[in-house]
């Protein structure tokens, strides 16, 4: 069975303050990664496609990469705008039309 | 193009009762997923429809139901609802073409059950 792992639950950083966040996962053929943001009452927004190890893929202040065992998702110089929940989630083998999810990690960027 | 819709965006039921929910794709798209969220469970795959035919299903009881219809709109059905269905419904489109797998996600159907 699918597993993906987030950390850490909950992140606070100052505006400017560079981080991190990770995804763990246990798949069978990777057939996809995924991150999405998701703010509080709405839908998960899509950001990023990984499909294998050594990818990597940039959009304004966030990058993410992918290694055969984990994502990370990189916020270069946050702004408080960039306070969400990020979600990472994996399709593996020929289970189709099915994301496995992690908890998430909830950023919250001060002024 | 226009995003994922979904309707109605807030339901209050009572326990016993069904509910129907609706889901439009994106334009093209031929996939539509349905997931429920919790704050304790997280995101949870309840189904999959692919040209009106469910290709795979979550570990939700039989109550949970859907379909699809020939325009890709997709339908879930939860009858006998219990307290423990207040959640946030979420739909989800994919293009499913080679190589393709992200999903685009609605703003969900919150769903109280009194």
């Amino acid at each position: 069975e699918d597993q993906v792992t987030q950390s850490p639950e909950a992140l606070r950083l100052q505006e400017g303050e560079s981080s991190s966040l990770n995804c763990s996962y246990t798949v069978s053929g990777l057939r996809g990664l995924f991150w999405y943001r998701q703010d509080p009452g709405k839908g998960p927004e899509f950001l990023f496609t990984l499909y294998s190890a050594g990818e990597e893929k940039e959009k304004e202040r966030l990058k993410a990469t992918l290694t055969k065992k984990e994502s990370f998702l990189h916020i270069t110089a946050p702004k408080p705008e960039d306070s969400a929940t990020y979600l990472c989630a994996v399709a593996g083998g020929t289970s189709y039309g099915k994301l496995t999810f992690g908890q998430g990690t909830i950023l919250t960027v001060h002024p | 193009k226009a995003g994922v819709t979904q309707t109605p965006r807030y339901l209050i039921k009572t326990r016993g009762q069904q509910v129907t929910l609706s889901c439009s794709p994106i334009s093209g798209h031929r996939s539509v997923s349905w997931y429920q969220q919790t704050p304790g469970q997280g995101l949870q795959f309840l189904f999959e429809y692919f040209s009106e035919t469910q290709r795979n299903k979550g570990n939700f009881p039989g109550r949970f139901s859907g379909r699809q219809f020939s325009n890709s709109r997709s339908e879930m059905n939860v009858s006998t609802l219990e307290l423990g269905d207040s959640a946030l419904y979420l739909c989800a489109s994919s293009p499913r073409t080679s190589g393709r797998d992200e999903q685009f996600f609605g703003p969900g159907t919150r769903l109280t059950v009194l």
